[in-house]
C-alpha cells in the first residue's frame, strides 16, 4: 500500500513535443504529490508539487494533473526540450511527513 | 545548487570495513532524511532526523545507523559494508517537517 506507481520506464519525444508521466497510488492517506528531476550526477531536484485539493497545478511549462477518485496523478511537460532530458521521480508522503515515497522513475530523452 | 553538502562524492572500500558518510544541511534545515539509491530498488527512504532527534525510519537495517549531531549536521554509518550496499546516499533537508526536500549530490559507495 505504500508503494507509487510509475508509467513509463522511459520516454523519447521530439523537441517541441508533449512528455507525459503517469504515477498511481493506493494509499489514500497520501496528501503531498511532487515531482523530481534529475540529472545524471546530481541528486533529484523539487519540480512541481500538488495537493489533493486542487486538480490541476501548472508552472511554466510543467503541469500536474491529480486524479483523486482513481488515486493517479500525471505530470505534462509542454513543448518539451533537449535540456528536459532526464529522469523524473514522482512521490507521495501523507500526514504532511515529507518521508516521501518515491516511484521507479522515469528516463526522459528529448530529440533535437 | 541545493545548498545539501555530502562528503565524500566517491567512496570505495573493501567488504567489511566501517563506512561514514556525511551529510550538512542547508543553513537553517533542522530536519535531514537520508535515501539510498539502487538501480534495482529506486530511491529508498532510510531515516529522518529532525534537530538531533530521530523522526521516523524506513527499511533500513541494523548495519546501518545514523545520528544528527548538534550543529546538525549529520553523518550515515555503515558498520561492515557489504557487496549490496554499494549503491549513490543521498542526504536531503528542510527547514521544518511540513516543508519540501532539498536533496545533496550524493554519495556513490562501492564495496570492493
Amino acid at each position: 500500500q505504500q508503494q507509487v506507481k510509475q508509467s513509463p520506464q522511459s520516454l523519447i519525444v521530439q523537441k517541441g513535443g508533449i512528455s507525459i508521466i503517469n504515477c498511481a497510488y493506493e494509499n489514500t492517506a497520501f496528501d503531498y504529490f511532487p515531482w523530481y528531476q534529475q540529472f545524471p550526477g546530481k541528486g533529484p531536484a523539487l519540480l512541481i508539487a500538488i495537493r489533493p485539493d486542487v486538480s490541476e497545478k501548472k508552472e511554466g511549462r510543467f503541469t500536474i494533473s491529480f486524479n483523486k477518485s482513481a488515486k493517479q496523478f500525471s505530470l505534462h511537460i509542454m513543448d518539451s526540450q533537449p535540456g528536459d532530458s532526464a529522469t523524473y521521480f514522482c512521490a507521495a508522503s501523507e500526514d504532511s511527513s515529507y518521508k516521501l515515497i518515491f516511484g521507479s522513475g522515469t528516463r526522459l530523452l528529448v530529440r533535437p | 545548487d541545493s545548498g545539501v553538502t555530502q562528503t565524500p562524492k566517491h567512496l570505495i572500500t573493501a567488504t567489511g570495513q566501517r563506512v561514514t558518510l556525511r551529510c550538512s544541511p542547508r543553513s537553517g534545515d533542522l530536519s535531514v532524511y537520508w535515501y539510498q539509491q539502487s538501480l534495482d530498488q529506486g530511491l529508498q527512504f532510510l531515516i529522518q532526523y529532525y534537530n538531533g532527534e530521530e523522526r521516523a525510519k524506513g527499511n533500513i537495517l541494523e548495519r546501518f545507523s545514523a545520528q544528527q549531531f548538534p550543529d546538525l549536521h549529520s553523518e550515515l554509518n555503515l558498520s561492515s559494508l557489504e557487496l549490496g550496499d554499494s549503491a549513490l546516499y543521498f542526504c536531503a533537508s528542510s527547514v521544518d517537517l511540513r516543508s519540501p526536500l532539498h536533496f545533496g549530490n550524493g554519495t556513490r559507495l562501492t564495496g570492493t
